[in-house]
């Protein structure tokens, strides 16, 4: 799978937009990008997942730059239950099955 | 039901003991997952199984023995573990083992081996 860079952690205050980066630089045409998050104390949750386009969901939207090389995860309104590791994670045919994570991105959301 | 429920939460044993643990869903999911998630670290992948088949086993050492005995139910036998076998073991499912599809995961058994 193509590796995947993501700040060590972020800081945000509750109430106001996140936008958490990812970059991918030798993302191949068929890789998929998802993102996954881990609240403490609990399995990953899976949060979107894009191609090419730009996706939303009830939870966030994937901002996916043009060239692909870099994401972003965009939480619109962050709640303190938004405090968790978030996961970016490529995923093509060949991954059969494999969902491979990274050291992810700690986020903290201050009341 | 759109969960993944594993049980026990918490397991101790020693490190003579065989026990198992035990992950169902009922969404109608044909795969089915086994990772290991030590403190701080990110879950790394065990077994994979789809149509109740291991398809993926990463190199696993033996005594930890999965099983699938349908569709909706998988198992994780131990036997002989070592301290470092502690650690948070997660169960997930997907509809398949394809990469458009998300991952169900469960709330983990928290296994210390003593």
């Amino acid at each position: 799978d193509a590796k995947t860079t993501q700040p060590n952690s972020m800081e945000s205050n509750e109430e106001e937009p996140v936008h958490l980066p990812c970059n991918h630089s030798t993302i191949s045409g068929t890789d998929y990008i998802h993102w996954y998050r881990q609240l403490p104390s609990q399995g990953p949750e899976y949060v979107i997942h894009g191609l090419t386009s730009n996706v939303n969901n009830r939870m966030a939207s994937l901002a996916i730059a043009e060239d692909r090389k870099s994401s972003t995860l965009i939480l619109h309104r962050a709640t303190l239950r938004d405090a968790a590791v978030y996961y970016c994670i490529l995923r093509d045919a060949t991954s059969y099955g494999k969902l491979t994570f990274g050291q992810g991105t700690i986020l903290t959301v201050h009341p | 039901d759109t969960e993944v429920t594993q049980t026990p939460k918490h397991l101790v044993m020693g490190m003579t003991n065989k026990k198992s643990l035990k992950c169902e869903q009922h969404m109608g999911h044909r795969a089915m997952y086994w990772y290991k998630q030590k403190a701080k670290k990110p879950p790394e992948l065990m077994f994979v199984y789809s149509y109740e088949k291991l398809s993926i086993n990463e190199s696993v050492p033996s005594r930890f023995s999965p099983e699938c005995p349908n569709s909706s139910l998988l198992n994780l036998h131990l036997h002989a573990l070592q301290p470092e076998d502690s650690a948070l073991y997660l169960c997930a499912s997907s509809l398949g083992v394809t990469f458009n599809y998300g991952y169900t995961f469960g709330s983990g058994t928290r296994l210390t081996v003593v």
